[in-house]
């Protein structure tokens, strides 16, 4: 496809259960990022990716936020025991390059919503 | 700590009035400050990067101009199209390059 796909656009998880959230990027960009966004809030920054490379993981808020990417394309986002206060939007975002050579841009997907009762 | 503020919150705004964004930043080596728009239940979209105090960047009713301390988003003679949720983020040099962004300006803009 044309842009970022993220999957699934909605999910309902119980207290406790496991999520994954998926992202297929931009084909050919080599940077992805996950940012979380809560209602009202910018995106805040959990993990970013250099090809399968996984460069900065600083704002994952627990060990229970574990990102892949394996063969540099596809990245996967798992929450693991989800709690009440991992309800949020997460967003996936994707960029040829990161650094001296970047634009600054990134090209953002839609979101996954997550909502933890 | 990287900050970014942006202010204010949220604007209402009549059709045709003008006014203006406001981002301002505490880094401690700016690479570049990019403006995103985000529409209810979309990702970001990106609108313009700034590099350096003095530049700005105009596309339609919207103009970016950045200064050593912060950036304003001036929006001339605005249509209800442009009611959506603006966002500041920043690039430090020497750094991670990874954006960090502002909490956004919530913009409505009445017909």
């Amino acid at each position: 496809g044309a842009g970022v796909s993220q999957s699934p656009r909605y999910k309902v998880a119980k207290r406790g259960q496991d999520v994954a959230l998926r992202c297929d990027p931009i084909s050919g960009h080599v940077s992805l990022f996950w940012y979380q966004q809560a209602l009202g809030q910018g995106p805040e920054f959990l993990t970013y990716f250099q090809n399968e490379a996984q460069l900065d993981k600083s704002g994952l808020p627990s060990d229970r936020f574990f990102a892949e990417r394996p063969e540099g394309s596809v990245s996967t986002l798992k929450i693991q025991r989800t709690q009440q206060e991992d309800s949020a939007v997460y967003l996936c975002a994707s960029s040829l390059v990161l650094g001296e050579a970047n634009t600054g841009e990134l090209f953002f997907g839609e979101g996954s919503r997550l909502t933890v009762l | 700590e990287d900050q970014v503020t942006q202010s204010p919150e949220a604007l209402r705004l009549q059709e045709g009035e003008s006014s203006s964004l406001n981002c301002s930043y505490t880094v401690s080596g700016l690479r570049g400050l990019f403006w995103y728009r985000q529409d209810p239940g979309k990702g970001p979209e990106f609108l313009f990067t700034l590099y350096s105090a003095g530049e700005e960047k105009e596309k339609e009713r919207l103009k970016a101009t950045l200064t050593k301390k912060e950036s304003f988003l001036h929006i001339t003679a605005p249509k209800p199209e442009d009611s959506a949720t603006y966002l500041c983020a920043v690039q430090t040099s020497g750094g991670s390059y990874i954006p960090t962004f502002g909490r956004g300006t919530s913009l409505i803009v009445h017909p």
